[in-house]
């Protein structure tokens, strides 16, 4: 079964530029959770979807947005972006919206922003 | 609100040797707590979990880590180190407590020697 993928794998804009990332999860998951990480740190919670709706949002600016489809594959917006907005962007599944879950990654979208 | 602390940024091992990565948790609710390990260019991957059954639990490639609430720690161990244990590991914390939260350490990077 495949896992969770991300496209793009990397990713290169300009300061004021908006972007979208992209994740398909594991079938059968409902539930998608979106990471930041900066080179050097842990991954930092951004958002969390199930059944299309926002279940959970970590401390970030409202030029984050996301959205989660029917068939709960999910994209990840960040506007007017920032040079402290590169990092590698995680976007993890798991079956429910439970906090004992576990949650499977994919290898990440890496954004630079010059 | 919970956090997680992970003491040392940068471990160094002898292959055979014990591995000890420290985790400790702020948790005002019983938390379910996790390790993931990430090699290099590569999403994060789950070696194990508590969620309040037995308190030692063991996961994936001979690691294990022994729940103490009254530490309030959640370290992980592997009595031998391999070479391939080389990468960055992640302590993390999630709670049923208001929305949902999922929070990683800082990570510790292990190195093995030869």
């Amino acid at each position: 079964d495949a896992g969770v993928t991300q496209s793009p794998t990397h990713l290169i804009k300009t300061r004021g530029q908006q972007v979208t990332l992209r994740c398909s999860p594991i079938s059968g998951h409902k539930s998608v959770s979106w990471y930041q990480q900066v080179l050097g740190q842990g991954p930092q919670f951004i958002f969390q979807y199930y059944e299309k709706e926002e279940r959970g949002r970590g401390n970030f600016p409202d030029r984050f947005s996301a959205r989660q489809f029917p068939n709960y594959s999910s994209e990840l917006n960040v506007n007017a972006l920032l040079l402290g907005d590169s990092a590698l962007y995680l976007c993890a599944s798991s079956v429910g919206q439970a906090a004992k879950n576990i949650q499977y990654f994919g290898a990440g979208t890496r954004l630079s922003v010059l | 609100a919970q956090s997680v602390t992970q003491l040392g940024s940068h471990v160094s091992v002898s292959e055979g040797a014990l591995v000890l990565l420290r985790c400790n948790y702020s948790s005002s609710v019983p938390p379910y707590l996790f390790w993931y390990v990430q090699y290099p260019n590569q999403g994060l991957q789950l070696l194990l979990k508590y969620t309040s059954a037995a308190t030692l639990v063991k996961g994936i490639n001979g690691f294990e880590a022994e729940f103490k609430k009254s530490e309030t720690s959640f370290h992980l161990t592997k009595p031998s180190a391999h070479m391939s244990d080389a990468a960055e590991y992640f302590c993390a914390v999630s709670t049923t407590s208001g929305t949902y939260k999922y929070i990683f350490g800082t990570g510790t990077r292990l190195k093995v020697l030869a």
